[in-house]
């Protein structure tokens, strides 16, 4: 069974840093880019950064570059993201992703989804 | 940015009932379309892909379609583990957005 498990989310002040980090288990985890997704209270869901297979390619939504980093180690089979100077809004769910191509469609989509870790920035 | 647009926001359905949501992007993003659905409590799931593509696993009361800019989900015969919210996000670029969700609930 395809899993992912994120930790790491708690209650930081703002302009505090808080690493995240997403367990995957049941795929080939190093032939897969994988994404943060989050959703802030009553929110749409919005995309955060996405990690190619080999971390060799990074791409970060506007809100978070230059803050937030994000890594790989594809030998532990793990995803993790370094939040810096957090902010309220940063306050959300944060969602481990799998990005899937479509063999047939050549699209690609989010699946599975991880259960979410929640982070609460304040003030 | 490409901009998802659902509409309605929210809608009340009774079990047995066909329902449509729609989705538009604000410029042509192809079939490059999926829907998800979140339950309560619950973490997003994969309904549709590729506009029209059934996720393995998902009911066949679930179906997709459009192209372009206009997209539409529709649940033929709402069944009560349906009440939940969708949402439709392109994959067309970087970066990948979604729409604000559409929350369907009991009439």
């Amino acid at each position: 069974e395809v899993q992912l498990v994120e930790s790491g989310g708690g209650l930081v002040k703002a302009g505090g840093s808080l690493r995240l980090s997403c367990a995957a288990s049941g795929f080939t985890f190093s032939s897969y880019t994988m994404s943060w997704v989050r959703q802030a209270p009553g929110k749409r869901l919005e995309w955060v950064s996405s990690i190619s297979s080999r971390g060799n390619y990074i791409y970060y939504a506007a809100s978070v570059k230059g803050r937030f980093t994000v890594s790989r180690d594809n030998a532990e089979n793990s995803l993790h993201v370094e939040m810096t100077r957090l902010r309220l809004e940063d306050t959300a769910v944060y969602y481990c992703v799998r990005r899937v191509v479509g063999v047939e469609t050549g699209s690609d989509y989010f699946d599975p989804w991880g259960q979410g870790t929640l982070v609460t920035v304040s003030s | 940015d490409i901009q998802m647009t659902q509409s309605p926001s929210s809608l009340s359905a009774s079990v047995g009932d066909r329902v449509t949501i729609a989705c538009r992007a604000s410029q042509s993003i192809s079939t490059y379309l999926n829907w998800y659905v979140q339950r309560p409590g619950m973490t997003p799931k994969l309904l549709i892909y590729a506009a029209s593509s059934l996720e393995s696993g998902v009911p066949s009361r679930f179906s997709g379609s459009g192209s372009g800019t206009d997209f539409t989900l529709t649940i033929s015969g709402l069944q009560p583990e349906d009440f939940a919210t969708y949402y439709c996000q392109h994959s067309y670029t970087i970066p990948p957005t979604f729409g604000q969700g559409t929350k369907v609930d009991v009439k």
